[in-house]
């Protein structure tokens, strides 16, 4: 009974390359959500995405960073030229349905940009 | 919007003790809130919710939580803390926001339980 997936659970990216985080969901769940941690800080509300659907974006900083669920495959969230300040844990969780309340969340991405 | 307050940044207990660790809430609406735990290095692990019914609610690993609608209160606590229970405790509330399923959570409170 897998859980949530997160690859790669460590990322180092210099700054103005592209980092992609994947995050493949439990097992029977269609909906993600997108959490960032920075340090010292809760945890902030990105992205709710379904699939092939974003339902909410309220959270996503305005430029560089967009959220994909296919089809098939995994969510992607992308962060382009990314900066030093997008150093944070990115958590993925996902849920079977918007009735279903609580979210189970992945191991994270700690994402780090030197 | 919904919000969730930690009131305390850490707490710690003597191994055996009773564990309060305190989380306010403020919603318009019927409140759906949660309590997470969080290990070094680790992804977010769902402890318990209350939607509705009974203000006490049993959780994972001996854990429960009172909701006190008057006091705006959801507190967790366990009858007698292990060392185990040591790490960092989310309190959250659904936030209705588009599509109505996104959590906010409070700042998080250090559990530190010694010998």
């Amino acid at each position: 009974n897998a859980g949530v997936m997160q690859n790669p659970r460590h990322l180092v990216r210099r700054r103005g390359q592209e980092a992609r985080l994947r995050c493949s969901p439990m097992k029977g769940h269609s909906h993600v959500y997108w959490y960032r941690q920075l340090p010292e800080e809760g945890l902030k509300f990105m992205v709710y995405l379904q699939k092939e659907n974003i339902i909410d974006e309220s959270g996503m900083p305005k430029e560089r960073f967009s959220a994909e669920f296919p089809k098939e495959g995994p969510s992607i969230l992308r962060i382009q030229q990314v900066v030093r300040g997008d150093s944070a844990a990115y958590f993925c969780a996902s849920s079977a349905s918007s009735a279903i309340y609580e979210q189970y969340f992945g191991p994270g991405t700690r994402l780090t940009v030197t | 919007a919904q919000s969730v307050a930690q009131p305390e940044d850490q707490v710690n207990v003597a191994e055996g003790n009773p564990l309060t660790v305190k989380c306010t809430y403020s919603v318009s609406g019927n409140p759906y809130l949660f309590w997470y735990v969080q290990y070094p290095n680790r992804g977010l692990q769902f402890l318990l919710k209350y939607i509705t019914g009974d203000n006490l609610v049993k959780g994972s690993y001996g854990f429960e939580a009172e909701f006190n609608k008057s006091q705006t209160s959801f507190h967790l606590k366990k009858p007698s803390a292990l060392v185990s229970d040591s790490a960092l405790y989310f309190c959250a509330v659904r936030d209705i926001g588009l599509g109505g399923n996104k959590l906010t959570f409070g700042t998080g409170t250090q559990l530190k339980v010694e010998l």
